[in-house]
């Protein structure tokens, strides 16, 4: 069964990048859509865009000028850039298959905790 | 502000039936995009409960059920037991600005 690892750095600077990878294990990146979605400690679940593994990317608009989805089918992998964070993209970050209209999320991976802090 | 409305809570004693209601507009739920629903245990990752406004994920109890009509959804819980208690998301799509998922904002199920 397919499952979901987020890996990436605990803790980023404010105005930095954070950059978050999400390794797909037990079937192929090919052939569906995957998200990133975070929370906030506390608050509830915002989605943060998706990417098809062809390349092709939606964002949350809000998020937008600032996002970056990227996939690297070779090694079953996809990518988060979110660039000139500040406290309040302190968040677990998870990643998910599914996410494209009409397709759900599932399965996630395990989240990962992402602090902005100097 | 989520784009999707849910309230922030509900409680129920055991045994009874609670909904949780989603409330879109004409550019998600309205447009015909499905809704679907996460469960939330603290701590732990969310979990799909409902996926296509009304489908039970293999293992999910026939005590959940969802439907939808016009611009909102539902989720309905019957015979209620204390490890429902959970925060609950609802999720769609929204065809404005080039297109997004969204979320509703959670609701927090208390059984009493």
């Amino acid at each position: 069964q397919v499952q979901l690892q987020e890996s990436g750095p605990g803790l980023v600077k404010p105005s930095e990048t954070l950059s978050l990878t999400c390794t797909v294990s037990g079937g192929s990146i090919s052939s569906y859509y995957w998200s990133w979605i975070r929370q906030p400690p506390g608050k509830g679940l915002e989605w943060i865009g998706n990417i098809y593994y062809s390349g092709s990317t939606n964002y949350n608009p809000s998020l937008k000028s600032r996002v970056t989805i990227s996939v690297d089918t070779s090694k079953n992998q996809f990518s988060l850039k979110l660039s000139s964070v500040t406290a309040a993209d302190t968040a677990v970050y998870y990643c998910a298959r599914g996410g494209a209209p009409n397709v759900w999320l599932d399965p996630w991976g395990q989240g990962t905790l992402v602090t902005v802090s100097s | 502000q989520s784009v999707l409305t849910q309230p922030p809570s509900v409680s129920g004693a055991p045994g009874q039936r609670v909904t949780i209601s989603c409330t879109g507009s004409s550019s998600n739920i309205g447009a015909g995009y499905d809704v679907h629903w996460y469960k939330q245990l603290p701590g732990t990752v969310p979990k799909l409960l409902i996926y296509g406004n009304s489908n039970r994920p293999s293992g999910v109890p026939d005590r959940f059920s969802g439907s939808k009509s016009g611009t909102s959804a539902s989720l309905a819980i019957t015979g209620l037991q204390a490890e429902d208690e959970a925060d609950y998301y609802c999720q769609s799509y929204d065809s404005s600005l080039s297109g997004s998922g969204v979320f509703g904002g959670g609701t927090k199920l208390t059984v009493l």
